[in-house]
Parts: structure tokens; sequence; C-alpha cells
């Protein structure tokens, strides 16, 4: 059972415009929601991160949007380069667990 | 900047094997964990820890054994390697909970069970 989902499997967009990355959760406890990017051949690294209690937070070209009522949050990548493309994982975690919660991964291509 | 390092990077093993990934962070972080990424499944946990001599079952715990012998080292065991264990394992370390919330990750050791 996939406690954390994300859509689409991939995405391929062109250079300039914004990339929307989907994520959706089902357990009411989870009040950490994490982005890791990972580029091939390396270890997945932090990108951006939310707290619960904010229905958004912004990095940059890097936007977390979240909808507790819905348990769902996006990753908007603004102004996509080629060098955005990567595969992003969203996480979660809360509660009394010490584990973070992973999805199975969403690959983006920038197309320049 | 924190610093997890993984060893081997490499690893060709034979079935029924004893194969031994090491792990060492220098971020003094009380948490290590030990994931395996493969196509199509993601991230998933195998074992964690939360602290020299500590080592708690994650969600893929079959096969495996795990051992934590100092704040800096968590090693992964596998005690008789199976080609189903072929896969990417990523160590990572961080103190998730509260207000510490951020895993570092090593760079991977690609594991081939033939």
């Amino acid at each position: 059972q996939q406690q954390v989902r994300q859509s689409p499997q991939s995405l391929t967009v062109w250079e300039g415009e914004t990339a929307i990355l989907n994520c959706s959760y089902e357990n009411s406890a989870f009040d950490y929601f994490p982005w890791y990017q990972q580029f091939p051949g390396e270890g997945p690294a932090l990108l951006i991160s939310i707290l619960s209690v904010s229905n958004k937070k912004e990095d940059g070209r890097f936007t977390i949007f979240f909808n507790k009522r819905e348990k769902k949050l996006s990753l908007h990548i603004a102004d996509s380069q080629p060098g955005d493309s990567a595969t992003y994982f969203c996480a979660a975690t809360g509660g009394n667990t010490r584990k973070l919660i992973f999805g199975l991964g969403t690959t983006l291509q920038v197309q320049p | 900047e924190a610093a997890v390092t993984q060893s081997p990077r490499n690893k060709v093993a034979v079935t029924g094997g004893k194969v031994t990934l090491s792990c060492n962070q220098t971020n003094n972080h009380n948490n290590m964990y030990w994931y395996r990424q493969d196509t199509g499944h993601g991230l998933r946990l195998i074992h964690y820890s939360y602290g020299a001599g500590s080592t708690e079952k994650g969600d893929i715990p079959d096969g495996y054994k795990a051992s934590r012998p100092s704040q800096e080292n968590f090693s992964l065991i596998l005690e008789l390697a199976t080609p189903s264990q072929t896969s990417v394992y990523f160590c990572a370390s961080g103190d998730v909970g509260g207000s510490q919330n951020t895993l570092y990750f090593g760079a991977g050791t690609r594991l081939s069970v033939l």
C-alpha cells in the first residue's frame, strides 16, 4: 500500500515552461513534506520542504502548494531549465514515526 | 556540509555469498537508514538505527541484517545474497522528527548478484 503517491510517473516540458509535479498522501498524521531531487548516479538531495501549517513555500523557481483538506501537494518548477532534468521524490513524515515515506518519483525531462 | 560516504560504490557478488555494504557519516546524526532503489518501486526502507547499538526493521527487512557499531558507521549485511537483491543501495543519515527533518544521502552502492 503506497502511502505517498506521485503523478505523473514521467513528465517532459520545454525550456522556460512551468513543470507541475503532483503528490498525495493518506496518513492524516503526516505534517512534514520534503521534496528530494535525484540526478543519475547520485543520491537524492533535499530540494525544498513544507510543514502542514503552511499552504505555500517558495524557494527561487521552486514552489510547493499544499492542500491539507484534500491531502494533496504539488511542486511547481517555474522557467524550467535543462539542468532541472532529474527524478523528483515527494516524501512525508509525522506523528511518532522517525521514517520518511517516499513516493515512487516523477522523472522530469526539460527539452531545450 | 553533511557527508555520508558509502563503500564500495560497485559490487558484484555470487548467489549464496555474503555481502557487506558500509556507510560512514560525519554529521553526528543519531539516525541512519538503508534504502534500496529499484525502477518502479522508488526508495524502500530496509533497516534503520536510532544510535550506536540499535537497529530497527524497515519496510522490507527480509534477507538483510544491519549493524550500528558506532555513531558514525552503519552496515548492511546480506548473509546469503540472491539475484533479487540486485539493486542500488543508499545510506542516509538525519534526525527525522521534531525540528530536524533532513536526510542526507550517500552516492549509492550498485550491487549485482549473479
